[in-house]
């Protein structure tokens, strides 16, 4: 079956422009995740979904950062603004629910480049 | 506040001989703790997790780790290594107790196996 997918793999923006990453998690997951990571470290957590609702944003870095999942399905997250220190592979992942510590699917990335 | 400690930021080994990666972690109260794996231009794929029961937990390519309580421990290991296994490693802890959905990565371990 298909993973998750996000779209688009690569974005390069300037400085103060605004972007949009997307993630299809893997149908019927409920669960959905954003990271950050930059190079040489793990995966950051950014915020993650239980259905439609934000469950926990705790890990957004600063109100320039958002994110929705409108139908409980694709999610988007949105940087207004973009700066230079944003520059990173933002990653999607998507799980069954929370119980009994379900694993997490990820896709494979979009490198986000802020010139 | 939860945190993952990966000491190692490489770990060589020979082909054949067995291999450890060291993972420690801190969470209130118990944890679900995971490793995936991420191969070259690949997203990250889960290995194994450990979530209640037997200390040690077997997962996918002869994986297996062992969950140490008093020493807030989950080594990954394998008995003998093999040149494909080489790849960037991480450890990841979620809390249990709340089933919070958000995880915590370490920096990741870079295993190289020689032939």
């Amino acid at each position: 079956g298909a993973g998750v997918s996000q779209t688009p793999s690569n974005k390069v923006t300037e400085k103060g422009k605004y972007v949009e990453l997307r993630c299809d998690p893997i149908s019927g997951h409920t669960a959905l995740y954003w990271y950050r990571q930059s190079l040489g470290q793990g995966p950051e957590f950014l915020i993650y979904f239980q259905g439609t609702g934000a469950a926990d944003d705790s890990g957004l870095p600063n109100d320039r950062f958002f994110a929705v999942r409108p139908e409980g399905s694709v999610s988007t997250l949105k940087i207004q603004r973009t700066e230079r220190g944003d520059s990173a592979v933002y990653l999607c992942a998507s799980s069954q629910g929370l119980a009994g510590g379900s694993e997490q699917f990820f896709g494979p990335g979009t490198r986000l480049t802020v010139l | 506040a939860q945190s993952v400690a990966q000491p190692e930021d490489q770990v060589n080994v020979a082909e054949g001989n067995p291999l450890t990666v060291k993972c420690t972690y801190s969470v209130s109260g118990n944890p679900y703790l995971f490793w995936y794996v991420q191969y070259p231009n690949r997203g990250l794929q889960f290995l194994l997790k450990y979530i209640t029961g037997d200390n040690l937990v077997k997962g996918s390519y002869g994986f297996e780790a062992e969950f140490n309580k008093s020493q807030t421990s989950f080594h990954l290991k394998k008995p003998s290594a093999l040149v494909s296994d080489s790849a960037l490693y991480f450890c990841a802890v979620r809390e249990s107790d709340t089933n919070a959905g958000k995880s915590t990565f370490g920096d990741g371990t870079t295993l190289t196996v020689k032939p």
